[in-house]
């Protein structure tokens, strides 16, 4: 069955350093998205990607956060320089439309410190 | 306008019983109304959905209720087992839209 997979599945990093978390979308889905969860909080949207821009994105998107997607299969969340309250479990998801079934990767749990 | 209001927090229910999660919400452009399970450490899993215009939607166990006057769905676990132990959060998404708005999640313990 085909499914999100995301890349890594921890990743600790010290304050103020750049990290970049990857994820690998379902083939044939055309929308990607990125949402976080703090630990036993609800999930929050960031923000969603379609046709190579951005199509929404939440006030916790801000200049910070980047997302891309370089090549035909990859996709990627940059944080510039963490901050010790973007701890977070972080889900990439993907549909092949919007406000249709959005599937979820397993997540990257990300510790700043 | 865009919360989705989910209860109860939490929930514990002995195995064969029935789980009741209720979710309200307030934007009236909300279209899709998909609930997800989530295990610890694992990425919410899409369950069931369902599109206001049916009032329910059953798959196997799980069966969605939906109330468009009231604004309201909710998710019905018959014959709760202990591997259904996890977190259930509601969602809404507009017609074509691009985020889902998450309820806040409830806990669901099933006893054996």
């Amino acid at each position: 069955e085909p499914e999100v997979t995301q890349t890594p599945s921890h990743q600790v990093t010290q304050m103020g350093q750049e990290v970049i978390l990857r994820c690998v979308p379902i083939s044939n889905h055309l929308y990607f998205y990125w949402y976080r969860q703090i630990l036993g909080q609800k999930v929050e949207f960031l923000v969603s990607f379609y046709n190579n821009e951005i199509s929404e994105k939440s006030e916790i998107f801000d200049d910070q956060f980047s997302v891309e997607r370089p090549d035909g299969s990859n996709f990627t969340l940059k944080i510039r320089s963490t901050k010790l309250e973007d701890s977070a479990m972080y889900f990439c998801a993907s549909s092949v439309q919007g406000g249709t079934e959005a599937f979820f990767g397993q997540g990257t749990r990300l510790t700043v410190v | 306008q865009q919360q989705v209001k989910q209860s109860p927090q939490s929930l514990i229910v002995q195995k064969g019983g029935i789980s009741i999660i209720n979710c309200a919400y307030e934007n009236t452009a909300f279209d899709y109304f998909p609930w997800y399970q989530q295990f610890p450490g694992k990425g919410p899993a899409l369950l069931i959905a369902i599109r206001p215009d049916v009032s329910e939607k059953k798959e196997g166990r799980f069966t969605i209720s939906f109330n468009k006057s009231a604004k309201q769905f909710s998710l019905h676990i018959m014959d709760s087992q202990p591997g259904d132990s996890a977190t259930y959060f509601c969602a809404a998404n507009k017609a074509a839209g691009n985020k889902l708005t998450f309820g806040g999640g409830t806990r669901v313990l099933v006893k054996p």
